[in-house]
């Protein structure tokens, strides 16, 4: 069984440019979430989709975008790109359906790393 | 708001030691909780999680104990190997997003 995949793995852009991550969940899995990780802040929460719709949303400023299409696979965009956003972004994907109760716990992918310079 | 709290690393060991890993958590409700590990250039593995007060956690000799009294959920193992020398994180689950702890480097010495 396929596990979480995203792409790409490594990514250098330049300071106000734009960025699409992609990410393919297990199958059958319909949840996808996002989160950051830098050494400063640590892991932090991005969104949740389920069933293509945005279910949950962390603090981050609107640059910050995503989508899920019908088959579960997500996207996340940043744009106007700035030093800051320099970090290993994690999507992981989940066969609860309820939010609420989580049983099943999150599977995450091996993350893209996306230098801005 | 909720949060999870853990121990600062770096830990340095001697393979064969005895390891834990404290984790506290502050949270409404009850919340499932997960151990995950990240190896160097990895994302996040689960390596183990309780959903409800009283359960055991358990995979590849490590356990935790979710302690609704104590609020905390500290992650052991009776003889640690060089392989396990990576990252560990202790998380809680909040309407379908994951708080996390900060995380303690596990180094093993052979």
């Amino acid at each position: 069984k396929a596990g979480v995949t995203q792409t790409p793995r490594y990514l250098i852009k330049t300071r106000g440019q734009q960025v699409t991550l992609s990410c393919s969940p297990i199958s059958g899995h319909r949840s996808v979430s996002w989160y950051q990780q830098t050494p400063g802040q640590g892991l932090q929460f991005l969104f949740e989709y389920f069933s293509e719709t945005q279910r949950n949303k962390g603090n981050f400023p609107g640059r910050f975008s995503g989508r899920q299409f019908s088959n579960s696979r997500s996207e996340m965009n940043v744009s106007t790109l700035e030093l800051g956003d320099s970090a290993l972004y994690l999507c992981a994907s989940s066969l609860d359906a309820d939010s609420r109760r989580v049983s099943y716990g999150y599977t995450f992918g091996s993350g893209t790393r996306l230098t801005v310079v | 708001g909720n949060s999870v709290t853990q121990m600062e690393g770096p830990v340095t060991l001697s393979e064969e030691a005895f390891l834990t890993i404290n984790c506290t958590y502050t949270a409404t409700g009850y919340p499932s909780l997960f151990w995950y590990v990240q190896y160097p250039g990895e994302g996040l593995q689960l390596l183990l999680k309780a959903t409800k007060a009283d359960d055991k956690g358990s995979n590849k000799g490590f356990e935790a104990t979710y302690r609704k009294e104590t609020t905390s959920f500290h992650l052991e193992k009776g003889s640690v190997q060089v392989s396990d020398s990576a990252v560990y994180f202790c998380a809680l689950s909040q309407g379908g997003k994951l708080i996390f702890g900060q995380g303690t480097e596990l180094s093993v010495k052979p």
